[in-house]
């Protein structure tokens, strides 16, 4: 049975950047694709992009592209998504989730609460 | 990017209740409509992938159609713990968007 877990919590400084990891465990990110999504509170779901190691391809949503730095450290099947230039309206909580057969996301990390307060 | 249009935004209803979400594509997105349940402080889990197809353990009482742009997802009768948030989701092509969301309250 896949798990993700991911990282503690985080609070950071505006202009500052963050780095969540999500870990997989009964399973290697080398054989799927991984998608982070976010949730600021009280707000729905956001794609902000995704990443197929086996095919080496990497998606941003427009928003988050140039801001969002997405990896895979397929030695540790662990993803990372980094955000930069962090402002208040960045405070949510992320999701890693895998990408299954057809694109949907099928098991989801615990969720990592991302706060940027100066 | 393909804007995904879910209505209602809310819905009240009564356990037993047939209740349908409805999800619009603002393009042609063939079947790649997928549907999650959320409660409070939880990740969202998989309902129903490729518009129309069961995840493996989701009861029977959830079922989802459509095709192209526009489709549903429809609760046969609700039961006390259907009551959450619903989202759509389509993953056409290499960008996926979500619905708004439809909040599901007990009546």
């Amino acid at each position: 049975q896949l798990r993700l877990v991911q990282s503690g919590a985080e609070v950071k400084k505006p202009g500052s950047s963050v780095k969540v990891s999500c870990k997989a465990s009964g399973g290697t990110f080398s054989s799927f694709a991984v998608s982070w999504v976010r949730q600021a509170p009280g707000q729905g779901l956001e794609w902000m992009g995704g990443i197929t190691p086996i095919f080496g391809t990497i998606n941003y949503a427009q928003k988050f592209q140039g801001r969002a730095t997405i990896t895979t450290d397929e030695s540790t099947s662990t993803a990372y998504m980094e955000l930069s230039s962090l402002r208040s309206e960045d405070t949510a909580m992320y999701y890693c989730a895998r990408v299954g057969s057809y694109s949907y996301l099928d098991y989801w990390g615990q969720g990592t609460l991302v706060t940027v307060s100066s | 990017d393909i804007q995904m249009t879910q209505s209602p935004s809310s819905l009240s209803a009564s356990v037993g209740d047939r209740v349908t979400i409805t999800c619009r594509a603002s393009q042609t997105i063939s079947t790649y409509l997928n549907w999650y349940q959320q409660k409070p402080g939880k990740a969202p889990k998989l309902l129903i992938h490729s518009a129309s197809s069961l995840q493996s353990g989701v009861p029977s009482r959830f079922s989802g159609s459509g095709s192209g742009t526009d489709f549903t997802l429809t609760i046969s009768s609700l039961q006390p713990e259907d009551f959450a948030t619903y989202y759509c989701q389509q993953s056409y092509g290499s960008l996926d968007t979500f619905g708004q969301g439809t909040k599901l309250e007990i009546k």
